[in-house]
């Protein structure tokens, strides 16, 4: 299977920081990589696919780079709804799907 | 707008078999192009990818729980279902289903239910 690596594990960030979080593939998985939101007892939120595509109705300021083994997530300037819980997911290998350990982002 | 539902019993006696099933409204399960997923989460830890099935019912699990795997289609009722046998406590999880589309990524979830197997 495909190892995925999130740094950090949890950040402490306040409301108008950028935030950043990296994932790392242990092998190249070229721009299959997704990103997800994830907040207690709401349903889990695709907010980026393809490495870099914003998906519908999600805010601008996400946004999603990175190819091979190394992408991030960033997020502009954080918002109070922001504060959840963040995985990347490599889609390269469909059996089976990997995630990585998951980003707390936490209000400073 | 799809809208996906699972639900089940929240416990389950270990070696018994935990069954969920998911309601998809908005949208047919029969629709091609979307595979239709279930995910867990383990208490304190991170996702785990279980498996998928097309809506002309080809299946595909996660190596890691073949032999006590069945996913299926009930296409006149608009659900799929999850079945794993022989269930211990380390498949305590909050269980999710999830509309994935052709490019591997899930684009509809739902909000998740907790099982917990214990006696």
């Amino acid at each position: 299977d495909i190892q995925m690596t999130q740094s950090p594990s949890s950040l402490s960030a306040s409301v108008g920081d950028r935030v950043t979080i990296t994932c790392r593939a242990s092998q190249t998985i070229s721009s299959h990589l997704n990103w997800y939101q994830l907040k207690p007892g709401k349903a889990p939120k695709i907010l980026i696919y393809g490495a870099s595509s914003l998906q519908s109705g999600v805010p601008l300021r996400f946004s999603g780079s990175g190819s091979g083994t190394h992408f991030t997530l960033t997020i502009s300037s954080l918002q109070p709804e922001d504060f959840a819980t963040y995985y990347c997911q490599q889609s390269y290998i469909s059996v089976p799907w990997t995630f990585g350990q998951g980003t707390r982002v936490e209000i400073k | 707008q799809v809208q996906l539902q699972e639900s089940g019993p929240g416990l389950v006696k270990p070696s018994q078999t935990l069954s969920l099933t998911c309601t998809v409204s908005g949208g047919s399960i029969n629709s091609g192009g979307f595979y239709w997923t279930w995910i867990r989460q383990h208490p304190q830890k991170g996702l785990e990818w279980i498996g998928y099935i097309s809506y002309n019912g080809s299946a595909y699990h996660n190596p890691s729980l073949r032999g006590r795997l069945t996913i299926s289609l009930d296409t006149s009722k608009n659900q799929f279902s999850l079945k794993l046998t022989s269930a211990s406590a380390a498949d305590t999880a909050v269980y999710y289903c999830v509309r994935a589309t052709d490019y591997d990524y899930g684009d509809t979830w739902g909000q998740g239910t907790l099982v917990t197997v214990s006696s």
